[in-house]
């Protein structure tokens, strides 16, 4: 069974950076494309980044596009996500999760995700 | 703008009824590209029912999705009492986008 499992959360000032972690067990993450979602305190669920399997195709919501940057090592069956630039707005839980697409699909296994606060 | 629109908001039900909740999008999709999720309070989305009307895996079969075009419907059979929390409806495929949440709570 395939887990994943969030780290790199926390408090940051406006302006700072954060990197997310999200490492994934099992023998197949290489094979599927990746997402990070977030869901800011008593909200709904955003879409924020997608990275293909290769790690070659990389897409951004509008809300992120040029401050965040996804990216994934297979051989560490890890999925990062570089947070430059953070804004208030940004505060939310961060959740990773797999594409179980043939490339693209629904999101079948998601981590319990991890939380990004920022504010001074 | 691309918008899916869930309703009710809000759907207070009690356990053994049926439960319809709707998601309409601003335009036409296709019904392979439309996901449902189920949220529990502290927990992490879980896959319900992908391509409008597959359910995923061990998911029960009183959990039911269909429609077409820009209207789509979950429906739950006979609600438990574990069935009561949010539920997402989600276009995947090129551009992802989840509705706003249907908040399922007892009556």
């Amino acid at each position: 069974e395939v887990h994943l499992v969030e780290s790199g959360g926390g408090l940051v000032q406006p302006g700072g950076s954060l990197r997310l972690s999200c490492v994934a067990s099992g023998s197949t993450f290489s094979f599927h494309w990746m997402h990070w979602v977030r869901q800011a305190p008593g909200k709904g669920l955003v879409w924020v980044s997608r990275i293909s399997s290769d790690g070659n195709i990389k897409t951004y919501a509008d809300a992120v596009k040029g401050r965040f940057t996804i990216s994934r090592d297979n051989a560490k069956t890890t999925l990062y996500l570089q947070m430059d630039s953070l804004r208030a707005e940004d505060t939310a839980v961060y959740y990773c999760a797999r594409d179980n697409g043939d490339p693209l699909g629904a999101f079948d296994i998601w981590g319990r995700g991890t939380m990004v606060t920022v504010s001074s | 703008e691309f918008v899916l629109t869930q309703s009710p908001g809000t759907l207070s039900l009690s356990p053994g009824e049926r439960a319809t909740l709707s998601c309409r999008a601003s335009q036409s999709i296709s019904s392979s590209d439309l996901a449902w999720y189920q949220q529990k309070p502290g927990q992490s989305p879980r896959l319900l029912i992908s391509g409008a009307s597959r359910r995923a895996t061990g998911i029960p079969d009183r959990f039911s999705g269909s429609g077409s075009g820009t209207d789509f419907t979950l429906t739950i059979s006979r609600l438990e009492p574990d069935d009561f929390a949010v539920y997402y409806c989600q276009l995947y495929g090129s551009s992802p986008l989840f509705g706003q949440g249907t908040k399922l709570e007892i009556k």
